[in-house]
Protein backbone atom coordinates (compact mmCIF):
# COMPACT_ATOMS: atom_id res chain seq x y z
CA UNK A 1 0.00 0.00 0.00
CA UNK A 2 0.91 3.33 -0.81
CA UNK A 3 1.78 6.16 2.12
CA UNK A 4 2.66 9.79 2.04
CA UNK A 5 3.33 11.65 5.51
CA UNK A 6 3.67 14.96 5.48
CA UNK A 7 4.03 16.02 9.72
CA UNK A 8 4.12 20.13 9.06
CA UNK A 9 0.37 21.26 9.08
CA UNK A 10 2.12 24.18 8.90
CA UNK A 11 5.10 26.37 8.64
CA UNK A 12 6.05 29.88 8.87
CA UNK A 13 9.01 31.99 6.72
CA UNK A 14 10.09 35.13 5.98
CA UNK A 15 10.36 36.38 2.66
CA UNK A 16 13.68 35.90 0.97
CA UNK A 17 14.41 33.06 3.67
CA UNK A 18 14.76 29.19 2.62
CA UNK A 19 12.18 26.59 4.13
CA UNK A 20 12.25 23.17 3.80
CA UNK A 21 8.99 21.07 4.02
CA UNK A 22 8.85 17.02 4.90
CA UNK A 23 7.71 14.47 3.15
CA UNK A 24 8.28 10.97 3.68
CA UNK A 25 6.52 7.93 1.77
CA UNK A 26 6.41 4.27 1.62
CA UNK A 27 5.89 1.60 -1.01
CA UNK A 28 7.09 -1.67 -1.84
CA UNK A 29 7.42 -0.79 -5.46
CA UNK A 30 11.25 0.03 -7.35
CA UNK A 31 9.66 2.29 -9.59
CA UNK A 32 8.09 5.56 -8.67
CA UNK A 33 7.84 9.23 -9.08
CA UNK A 34 7.52 11.90 -6.22
CA UNK A 35 5.62 15.40 -7.18
CA UNK A 36 5.12 18.28 -5.29
CA UNK A 37 1.94 20.39 -5.93
CA UNK A 38 1.01 23.83 -4.80
CA UNK A 39 -2.48 24.57 -4.17
CA UNK A 40 -3.12 28.73 -3.46
CA UNK A 41 -6.40 29.60 -1.96
CA UNK A 42 -7.65 29.91 -5.86
CA UNK A 43 -7.93 25.79 -5.35
CA UNK A 44 -6.01 24.38 -8.24
CA UNK A 45 -3.26 22.71 -7.39
CA UNK A 46 0.04 23.57 -9.78
CA UNK A 47 3.04 21.10 -10.49
CA UNK A 48 6.25 22.44 -8.57
CA UNK A 49 8.21 19.65 -9.38
CA UNK A 50 9.41 15.36 -9.95
CA UNK A 51 11.83 13.08 -8.66
CA UNK A 52 12.01 9.66 -10.37
CA UNK A 53 13.64 7.05 -8.17
CA UNK A 54 15.75 5.88 -10.60
CA UNK A 55 16.90 9.79 -11.14
CA UNK A 56 20.75 10.13 -9.38
CA UNK A 57 20.75 13.52 -8.67
CA UNK A 58 18.66 15.38 -6.90
CA UNK A 59 15.81 17.50 -8.96
CA UNK A 60 15.25 21.16 -9.61
CA UNK A 61 13.21 23.53 -10.54
CA UNK A 62 14.01 27.46 -10.42
CA UNK A 63 13.89 28.39 -6.79
CA UNK A 64 12.54 25.16 -5.94
CA UNK A 65 14.89 21.66 -5.17
CA UNK A 66 14.04 18.18 -3.73
CA UNK A 67 16.10 16.74 -1.24
CA UNK A 68 15.69 12.92 -1.92
CA UNK A 69 17.02 10.83 0.50
CA UNK A 70 15.78 7.39 -0.79
CA UNK A 71 17.05 4.63 2.11
CA UNK A 72 15.07 6.92 4.02
CA UNK A 73 12.15 7.37 1.84
CA UNK A 74 12.50 10.85 1.89
CA UNK A 75 11.17 13.58 -0.53
CA UNK A 76 11.60 16.88 1.22
CA UNK A 77 10.72 20.13 -0.82
CA UNK A 78 13.48 23.05 -0.47
CA UNK A 79 12.57 26.73 -1.63
CA UNK A 80 15.07 29.02 -1.68
CA UNK A 81 14.35 32.70 -1.44
CA UNK A 82 10.75 32.75 -0.15
CA UNK A 83 8.78 35.61 -1.56
CA UNK A 84 4.89 36.17 -0.28
CA UNK A 85 3.21 34.37 -3.30
CA UNK A 86 4.42 31.40 -2.16
CA UNK A 87 2.03 31.51 1.18
CA UNK A 88 -0.40 28.57 0.24
CA UNK A 89 -0.74 24.48 0.26
CA UNK A 90 2.09 22.39 -0.70
CA UNK A 91 1.15 18.66 -1.25
CA UNK A 92 3.60 15.86 -1.56
CA UNK A 93 2.10 12.87 -3.65
CA UNK A 94 3.82 9.32 -4.99
CA UNK A 95 3.04 7.19 -8.42
CA UNK A 96 3.82 3.93 -8.63
CA UNK A 97 4.76 3.13 -12.01
CA UNK A 98 5.82 -0.69 -11.80
CA UNK A 99 2.52 -1.91 -10.83
CA UNK A 100 1.19 0.03 -13.61
CA UNK A 101 -1.44 2.07 -11.51
CA UNK A 102 -1.84 5.33 -12.47
CA UNK A 103 -3.45 7.32 -9.82
CA UNK A 104 -1.51 9.83 -7.76
CA UNK A 105 -1.35 9.46 -3.78
CA UNK A 106 -1.45 13.03 -1.81
CA UNK A 107 0.13 13.66 1.45
CA UNK A 108 -2.07 15.85 3.55
CA UNK A 109 -0.64 18.85 2.93
CA UNK A 110 1.41 21.41 4.83
CA UNK A 111 0.18 25.39 5.05
CA UNK A 112 3.60 27.78 4.29
CA UNK A 113 2.95 31.31 5.87
CA UNK A 114 5.81 33.77 4.14
CA UNK A 115 5.97 36.86 6.10
CA UNK A 116 7.31 40.05 4.79
CA UNK B 1 -3.09 26.77 -25.11
CA UNK B 2 -5.84 26.35 -22.38
CA UNK B 3 -5.79 24.63 -19.04
CA UNK B 4 -8.27 21.91 -17.80
CA UNK B 5 -11.58 23.64 -17.62
CA UNK B 6 -14.07 22.56 -15.06
CA UNK B 7 -17.65 23.61 -14.84
CA UNK B 8 -19.37 24.08 -12.73
CA UNK B 9 -17.02 26.15 -10.05
CA UNK B 10 -19.53 26.09 -7.28
CA UNK B 11 -22.30 23.84 -7.22
CA UNK B 12 -25.14 24.24 -3.98
CA UNK B 13 -27.96 21.69 -3.94
CA UNK B 14 -30.48 19.68 -1.57
CA UNK B 15 -29.46 16.36 -0.35
CA UNK B 16 -31.28 13.60 -2.38
CA UNK B 17 -30.70 15.64 -6.19
CA UNK B 18 -28.32 14.79 -8.91
CA UNK B 19 -25.39 16.61 -9.98
CA UNK B 20 -23.31 16.82 -12.93
CA UNK B 21 -19.86 18.52 -13.08
CA UNK B 22 -17.82 18.81 -16.55
CA UNK B 23 -14.12 18.63 -16.97
CA UNK B 24 -12.39 19.94 -20.53
CA UNK B 25 -8.82 18.55 -20.12
CA UNK B 26 -5.73 19.90 -22.29
CA UNK B 27 -6.62 18.90 -25.77
CA UNK B 28 -3.84 16.68 -26.73
CA UNK B 29 -4.01 15.00 -23.07
CA UNK B 30 -5.17 11.06 -23.57
CA UNK B 31 -5.75 10.64 -19.34
CA UNK B 32 -8.39 12.46 -17.49
CA UNK B 33 -8.28 12.18 -13.70
CA UNK B 34 -10.88 12.77 -11.18
CA UNK B 35 -9.87 13.45 -7.44
CA UNK B 36 -12.50 14.56 -4.38
CA UNK B 37 -10.41 16.87 -1.75
CA UNK B 38 -12.04 17.89 1.55
CA UNK B 39 -11.24 20.26 3.85
CA UNK B 40 -7.72 19.94 5.31
CA UNK B 41 -7.07 17.08 3.28
CA UNK B 42 -4.91 15.62 0.21
CA UNK B 43 -6.86 15.12 -3.46
CA UNK B 44 -8.34 11.66 -3.20
CA UNK B 45 -8.11 9.19 -6.43
CA UNK B 46 -11.24 8.97 -7.57
CA UNK B 47 -11.23 7.40 -11.43
CA UNK B 48 -8.94 6.93 -14.08
CA UNK B 49 -9.54 7.28 -18.08
CA UNK B 50 -6.99 6.41 -20.42
CA UNK B 51 -8.64 7.88 -24.31
CA UNK B 52 -12.32 6.86 -23.59
CA UNK B 53 -11.75 3.82 -21.32
CA UNK B 54 -12.35 3.78 -17.56
CA UNK B 55 -9.16 1.87 -16.09
CA UNK B 56 -9.59 2.29 -12.34
CA UNK B 57 -12.14 2.96 -9.97
CA UNK B 58 -11.53 3.85 -6.46
CA UNK B 59 -12.95 1.39 -3.77
CA UNK B 60 -14.46 4.49 -1.78
CA UNK B 61 -16.38 5.28 -5.40
CA UNK B 62 -19.83 3.97 -4.39
CA UNK B 63 -22.20 3.33 -7.12
CA UNK B 64 -23.93 6.93 -6.50
CA UNK B 65 -21.16 8.12 -8.54
CA UNK B 66 -20.75 7.99 -12.27
CA UNK B 67 -18.09 9.08 -14.36
CA UNK B 68 -18.08 9.10 -18.41
CA UNK B 69 -15.74 10.49 -20.94
CA UNK B 70 -17.30 10.12 -24.46
CA UNK B 71 -15.28 10.01 -27.53
CA UNK B 72 -11.97 10.49 -24.87
CA UNK B 73 -12.41 14.23 -24.66
CA UNK B 74 -14.36 16.07 -21.84
CA UNK B 75 -15.42 14.06 -19.21
CA UNK B 76 -18.60 13.80 -16.76
CA UNK B 77 -18.82 12.72 -12.78
CA UNK B 78 -22.30 12.53 -12.10
CA UNK B 79 -23.64 12.11 -8.34
CA UNK B 80 -27.24 10.61 -7.87
CA UNK B 81 -28.65 10.81 -4.51
CA UNK B 82 -26.78 13.37 -3.29
CA UNK B 83 -25.44 13.17 0.39
CA UNK B 84 -24.81 15.84 2.71
CA UNK B 85 -20.55 13.70 2.90
CA UNK B 86 -20.36 14.51 -0.68
CA UNK B 87 -19.77 17.71 -0.12
CA UNK B 88 -16.18 18.31 -1.13
CA UNK B 89 -14.03 20.07 -4.06
CA UNK B 90 -13.96 17.92 -6.99
CA UNK B 91 -10.60 18.22 -8.76
CA UNK B 92 -10.11 17.09 -12.60
CA UNK B 93 -6.67 16.82 -14.29
CA UNK B 94 -5.59 15.30 -17.06
CA UNK B 95 -1.86 14.38 -18.90
CA UNK B 96 -0.12 13.39 -21.69
CA UNK B 97 1.03 9.27 -21.49
CA UNK B 98 4.49 8.98 -20.48
CA UNK B 99 7.20 6.26 -19.33
CA UNK B 100 8.45 8.40 -16.55
CA UNK B 101 7.96 11.95 -15.45
CA UNK B 102 4.19 12.31 -16.35
CA UNK B 103 2.83 15.50 -14.97
CA UNK B 104 -0.79 15.98 -13.94
CA UNK B 105 -2.32 19.45 -14.87
CA UNK B 106 -5.24 19.86 -12.38
CA UNK B 107 -8.70 22.20 -13.14
CA UNK B 108 -9.63 24.52 -10.42
CA UNK B 109 -12.42 22.33 -9.17
CA UNK B 110 -15.61 22.31 -8.61
CA UNK B 111 -16.72 23.20 -4.93
CA UNK B 112 -19.62 20.75 -4.28
CA UNK B 113 -22.42 21.79 -1.05
CA UNK B 114 -25.14 19.45 -0.41
CA UNK B 115 -27.50 21.06 2.27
Amino acid sequence: AQKITQTQPGMFVQEKEAVTLDCTYDTSDPSYGLFWYKQPSSGEMIFLIYQGSYDQQNATEGRYSLNFQKARKSANLVISASQLGDSAMYFCAMRETETGFQKLVFGTGTRLLVSP
Amino acid sequence: DTGVSQNPRHKITKRGQNVTFRCDPISEHNRLYWYRQTLGQGPEFLTYFQNEAQLEKSRLLSDRFSAERPKGSFSTLEIQRTEQGDSAMYLCASSLERATNEKLFFGSGTQLSVL
